[in-house]
This record gives structure tokens, sequence and C-alpha cells, in this order.
């Protein structure tokens, strides 16, 4: 069966560092997703991103972050400067239609 | 997209069905129900959804009433790897994002 996958599996970064988070989309699927966790917290939702352009994004989603698909399989998130509170689980979803397939996650910790 | 109220947590015997509850009260009638859940710190594992009728896979049924003001997901033969926390979600039909509640965290005991 198909499965969304994500690498680095986790991440260390120092603070102000860029990072890339990356993401293999299930194939023929057509809609893109970033979600995040704060430990202990919710399950985010980020930014959603269809026919190459976001299609709708959360107020976390701020300039500091940025999507691709670079080369019509990866699906990249970039946080340009990192900070402590971006240290998160962040997951990757891709879907057809009505449902969305989440990955296992990347384990970003900013120290 | 409406909100939903879930039990914080519930316990289940191995073996046994697990009925979780969902209350979506505000569910307008373009929106689906879904069910997801999260094993520790995994990623979310969809499980089912509907819009109006029950459904059932591999997985899980779901039942929806009849007024659509809520919603229970059964499994029904809870394995202690169904320990989990599972989320209740409403989505409409035109928008593609999930929002996560609390969710109902399920303990299954041996």
């Amino acid at each position: 069966e198909p499965e969304v996958t994500q690498t680095p599996s986790h991440q260390v970064t120092q603070m102000g560092q860029e990072v890339i988070l990356r993401c293999v989309p299930i194939s023929n699927h057509l809609y893109f997703y970033w979600y995040r966790q704060i430990l202990g917290q919710k399950v985010e939702f980020l930014v959603s991103f269809y026919n190459n352009e976001i299609s709708e994004k959360s107020e976390i989603f701020d300039d500091q972050f940025s999507v691709e698909r670079p080369d019509g399989s990866n699906f990249t998130l970039k946080i340009r400067s990192t900070k402590l509170e971006d240290s998160a689980m962040y997951f990757c979803a891709s879907g057809r239609s009505e449902t969305q397939y989440f990955g296992p996650g990347t384990r970003l910790l900013v120290l | 997209d409406a909100k939903t109220t879930q039990p914080t947590s519930m316990d289940c015997a191995e073996g046994r069905a697990a009925n979780l509850p969902c209350n979506h009260s505000t569910i307008s009638g373009n929106e689906y129900v879904y069910w997801y859940r999260q094993i520790h710190s995994q990623g979310p594992q969809y499980i089912i959804h509907g819009l109006k009728n029950n459904e059932t896979n591999e997985m899980a049924s779901l039942i929806i009433t009849e007024d659509r003001k809520s919603s229970t997901l059964i499994l029904p033969h809870a394995t202690l790897r169904d320990t989990a926390v599972y989320y209740c979600i409403v989505r409409g039909s035109n928008t593609g994002k999930l929002i996560f509640g609390q969710g109902t965290t399920l303990q299954v005991k041996p």
C-alpha cells in the first residue's frame, strides 16, 4: 500500500538556521499539506498546496515558512530562520480528493 | 467547519467493541465526518469518513445519527494496538484542511 514518506525523521538545528523538511507524497495525489504538533499539543494545520500554489495557510505560516514542489514528486517545507518555538513534529499529508493520508513526521528540535 | 465534542478519555477491554462518541450539533449539510487516530507521536492515521449513511471498512464502522448531529466510531474487537488518541473531525467538502481537537484517548486494557 502506498505511503507518504518524510525525511529526515529527526533534525536538530541551531536557532537562526534554515531547515528543509522533505516529503514524498503518494503518487497521483493532487493535494498536499503540512501540519505541525508541538509536544503535548494539538495537531495544527500550516498550509495546503494544490496545482503548484498555496491554496490555504494558517496564521502560523508566516514569512519564515515556504513550501515547494520542486520536481513533481517531492514536497518541501522550508523554515528560513528557525526559532526555539519551531521545535515540533512536522507532518506532511497528501490526498486525491476527500481523504488525507499522513506521513510519519519529522521531529525538529531547535537549540 | 463545525466544532466537535468528544470525551477526553475512555477505557475498553481487549476483544470487546470500543464505541467512541462524537457530537457535532452544528454540522451543515455538505460537511463530512472524519475519524483519524494517532498512536503515540506517529502521524495521524485515517480510519473512516461519512456524510449521511453509516459506513464500514476493514478498520471500523461509523454510525451517523439521522439528524447528523452526532456519530459513533465502532472498533468491533479492540486490541492493545488500538490504544491511541481518536479524533473526530468535521470537514467541509470544499476545504482541504483538517482541524484537530484534543480527541479521545482510548486505552485498551488486557
